[in-house]
């Protein structure tokens, strides 16, 4: 289709663990996010990726997260030595940002990301 | 320090009837709120948006009002219906911040028939 794709739709994983998240956005979107979403909790933001710009890694919880971002398309959220509490589905999005405009952010269904 | 509230959790209404949904926010750098609905095990899909220099925005069944001297949003939607039941979203960004959105928690929205 052509909405943003994410996989694996679900991982479980026991603590200690590195994972892999990937994320395909829509086709000549320019802006990438990473957003999660804990249980009971609203979305909270992650990284944000731009262009051919520096990422905005402000939102990511430490420093066992990272993103990269190959040829200005797919992502690719790594989080090492899993913890409990990294439990989450983890949301990726992306828009066209326009000139000065805001652009809507488009959703995939996200990662349900379970840690034993 | 929740700068986006949503404080109502959930809101039941007639189907037919109007649904109003409420949202807070505290930083006034804000200047693009939008709605997102999410039904469960998918991704939010976008709704609705308005900029700060509006103050309504509508779209079929759906309005967004903005009121910036009380910091407040609200999304109508007017006839209500069964399948507009889901979790409704309020987000808030700044092209200041770069775009990355400031979402509340949520109200779980039931129509009922």
């Amino acid at each position: 289709g052509a909405g943003v794709s994410q996989s694996p739709s679900n991982k479980v994983t026991e603590k200690g663990k590195d994972v892999e998240l990937r994320c395909d956005p829509i086709s000549g979107h320019t802006a990438l996010y990473w957003y999660r979403q804990s249980l009971g909790q609203g979305l909270e933001f992650l990284i944000y990726f731009q262009g051919n710009s520096a990422p905005d890694k402000s939102g990511l919880p430490s420093d066992r997260f990272s993103a990269e971002r190959t040829g200005g398309s797919v992502s690719t959220l790594t989080i090492q030595r899993t913890q409990q509490e990294d439990s989450a589905v983890y949301l990726c999005a992306s828009s066209s940002l326009g000139q000065g405009a805001n652009q809507p952010q488009h959703f995939g269904d996200g990662t349900r990301l379970s840690i034993l | 320090d929740q700068q986006v509230k949503q404080n109502s959790p959930s809101l039941s209404v007639q189907e037919g009837r109007i649904s109003i949904l409420n949202c807070d926010y505290t930083n006034s750098m804000f200047d693009y709120f939008l709605w997102y609905k999410k039904y469960p095990a998918e991704g939010p899909t976008f709704l609705i948006s308005i900029s700060s220099i509006k103050d309504k925005n509508e779209d079929g069944r759906f309005t967004v009002f903005l009121n910036k001297s009380a910091k407040h949003l609200s999304l109508h939607i007017v006839p209500s219906q069964p399948g507009d039941s889901a979790v409704y979203f309020c987000a808030a960004n700044s092209m200041e911040y770069g775009n990355k959105l400031v979402f509340g928690a949520g109200t779980i929205l039931r129509v009922k028939s």
